[in-house]
């Protein structure tokens, strides 16, 4: 596939069961994160943000909780089925800043 | 609707040769971005336009690559004298204004020999 992933934190988990994905970002100034999903040979796809005047946003099975204390964000997927596999980054942004800084991704393998 | 696309899906050179990628936003998108991601590696980002006008291009590795957006819709990253290292999946984003989110084109994966 097209991440390798030799040095990509991974992450297995069974099927139907629930997955934590973790990161920690830098930039105490970021004021806007975003989770991407990205399957091998296709960009980054957009799954949810968040903005830093909130610690837990909800969508359709995923929740992220931001944590600007110790600048941790996290990615839960509910009921986790296969074709959540492929490789999870955040993202940051710092307010008028424009660009995007990733993380380095883990990779979600769905064992079934 | 359509989002972004990006042609060539796969580009192979000749160190040395120049190489144009392109981008087509999701219309109406007022800013755009360029990443590169090698692999493995998350995006990193390159260069930004509002509209026509490129606002930021601190990410560009050297003077050899070069970006424009003329009418403010359509951007071409160009790259002269491509060198092995420059081998990566270009990646370009839209994004409906200032601050909101970007949305990534598929990504031309480029292969410099």
């Amino acid at each position: 596939g097209e991440n390798v992933g030799l040095h990509l934190p991974t992450l297995s988990v069974q099927e139907g069961d629930n997955s934590i994905i973790n990161c920690a970002y830098s930039n105490s100034a970021s004021d806007y994160f975003i989770w991407y999903k990205q399957e091998s040979g296709k960009g980054p796809q957009f799954i949810i943000d968040i903005r830093s005047n909130m610690d837990k946003r909800q969508g359709q099975r995923v929740t992220v909780l931001l944590n600007k204390t110790v600048k941790h964000l996290s990615l839960q997927i509910a009921a986790t089925q296969p074709g959540d596999s492929a490789v999870y980054f955040c993202a940051e942004n710092e307010w008028g800043a424009q660009k995007l800084v990733f993380g380095q991704g883990t990779r979600l393998t769905i064992n079934p | 609707g359509a989002g972004v696309s990006q042609s060539p899906r796969y580009k192979v050179a000749k160190r040395g040769q120049d190489v144009a990628l392109r981008c087509d936003p999701i219309s109406g998108h007022v800013s755009l971005f360029w990443y590169q991601q090698a692999l493995g590696q998350g995006p990193e980002f390159l260069t930004y336009f509002q509209n026509e006008a490129q606002l930021d291009k601190s990410g560009l590795p050297s003077d050899r690559f070069f970006a424009e957006r003329p009418e403010g819709s359509v951007s071409t990253l160009k790259i002269q004298r491509t060198q092995q290292e420059d081998s990566a999946v270009y990646l370009c984003a839209s994004s409906i204004r200032q601050q909101e989110t970007q949305y990534f084109g598929p990504g031309t994966r480029l292969l410099v020999l």
